[in-house]
């Protein structure tokens, strides 16, 4: 099976620390995203990548970057957390190739508390 | 821009009964449609999925789903729930933009509660 590990289950941050949130996927997957998770907003798309070094904006990267060195790691940067950016963040990873046949993978989130 | 409406933020039926949930989309083209499901403290996990041919689709744990064109629905379906079916469910809209490159737009979710 799939393996999309998200390096943090729980982090706290105070309100201007940068913040790395990591992600790792074991299955040679082209694409990787991050979304957040909200309650009653569903999944928004901060940022994906198909391909390494290469990364586009999804429907809210305002106070995000990303980072994609190496094929099996993709890392969201918070560079300056603010407290709206507190929610819970889901890494995906997919093969690539036609969207008929896709499908992602989720990890099991990270929690994020900025204070 | 390509979007999703879920209409009913919480659902409530009794073990047993039949499931409807409702997804509406927004989009001008043919468009990729999947249903996932997040089970409580798990990651989210594929349904099913309809990108062309038979408007029925079926996927995992007895569910299934129809593409109707006319109405811009892809409502899922289960003719008797289980307690097992608890969960947030979330219908998604996808479009190819070239190769490997797609998006993949969600709704805001269904939670599904399920009494005995």
């Amino acid at each position: 099976d799939v393996k999309v590990t998200q390096s943090s289950r729980y982090l706290v941050k105070r309100t201007g620390e940068k913040v790395f949130l990591e992600c790792v996927q074991d299955m040679d997957h082209e694409n990787m995203f991050w979304y957040r998770q909200d309650p009653g907003l569903g999944l928004r798309l901060i940022y994906f990548s198909y391909d390494v070094k290469m990364k586009e904006k999804g429907d809210i990267p305002e106070g995000y970057s990303v980072s994609r060195e190496k094929k099996e790691r993709f890392s969201l940067i918070l560079e300056s957390a603010s407290t709206n950016q507190t929610s819970m963040y889901l890494c995906a990873s997919s093969l690539g190739g036609l969207l008929g046949n896709e499908k992602l993978f989720f990890g099991s989130g990270t929690q994020l508390s900025v204070l | 821009a390509q979007s999703v409406t879920q209409p009913d933020i919480h659902i409530t039926v009794s073990e047993g009964a039949s499931l409807e949930l409702r997804c509406n989309y927004s989009y001008g083209a043919t468009p990729y449609l999947f249903w996932y499901v997040q089970s409580p403290g798990q990651g989210l996990q594929l349904l099913l999925k309809y990108f062309s041919g038979d408007t029925l689709v079926q996927g995992i744990k007895g569910f299934e789903a129809e593409f109707k064109r006319s109405q811009s629905s892809f409502n899922l379906r289960k003719p008797s729930v289980h307690w097992s079916d608890a969960a947030e469910y979330f219908c998604a809209v996808g479009v190819q933009r070239g190769g490997s490159n797609y998006k993949l737009t969600f709704g805001k979710g269904t939670l599904l509660t399920v009494n005995p």
